[in-house]
């Protein structure tokens, strides 16, 4: 079946620096990958459509210069969050959307600790 | 949430009891779908019923639609102790973009 890699699964980083998520379709192409923030015991909040070779659409109320989205290949896009700060703390998970057929696939999640 | 919302928040049942969760969106769909989410973990598709579906079962689950009423519920028989985990509902809020839009969840918790 289909297959999404995200990594890394969690990370600490200290306030101010900048952290990269990856999300690979290891086993089919993905022109639309998507990105979700989900606070503890809370619901997936869609944050941005990251689309191959294109801008990422970011959803309502999103920073996009926080959350660099690149989606360079069919197979692998990369969240950035930028200058982080404690209130960036969350688990950030990915999905990919096949460019053949329907359904979607998602990513284990990593979960981004700011201290 | 983004779309809707999920009720009950919190199911606690026994093993071999059924359990029932509910969930209210918000615009037209083309389809709905329910997700499990087993703590900390990504999600896991469990079923998808399209907006011109009423019911649709899938081994021990079944989902039901009313989009008159825009609510979906999906039933879990003869539920087991590793059924415990967050059950999300999400809609395409009408959109082919490819964007999903999530309730706020049930947390089902299975004693054994």
């Amino acid at each position: 079946g289909a297959v999404v890699s995200q990594h890394p699964s969690r990370v600490i980083c200290k306030s101010g620096t900048s952290v990269k998520i990856e999300c690979r379709s290891l086993d089919f192409q993905a022109t639309t990958m998507f990105w979700y923030r989900q606070f503890p015991k809370q619901s997936l909040m869609l944050m941005a459509t990251s689309n191959e070779g294109s801008k990422a659409t970011y959803e309502q109320g999103v920073e996009k210069d926080k959350f660099l989205i690149n989606h360079a290949s069919l197979t692998l896009s990369t969240l950035t969050v930028t200058s982080a700060h404690p209130e960036d703390s969350s688990f950030y998970i990915c999905s990919a959307r096949p460019a053949a057929g329907y359904g979607y696939t998602f990513g284990s999640g990593t979960r981004l600790t700011v201290v | 949430s983004q779309q809707g919302e999920e009720d009950p928040q919190a199911l606690s049942i026994q093993e071999g009891e059924n359990a029932t969760m509910n969930c209210s969106y918000k615009t037209s769909i083309n389809n709905l779908q329910w997700y499990r989410q087993n703590s900390g973990r990504g999600l896991v598709h469990l079923i998808l019923i399209r907006s011109n579906e009423r019911e649709k079962h899938s081994g021990r689950l079944r989902v039901t639609l009313d989009t008159s009423k825009k609510s979906s519920s999906l039933l879990i028989t003869a539920s087991r102790a590793a059924d415990t985990a967050s059950y999300f509902c999400a809609t395409d809020a009408g959109s082919t973009l490819g964007r999903l839009y999530f309730g706020r969840g049930t947390q089902l918790t299975v004693w054994p």
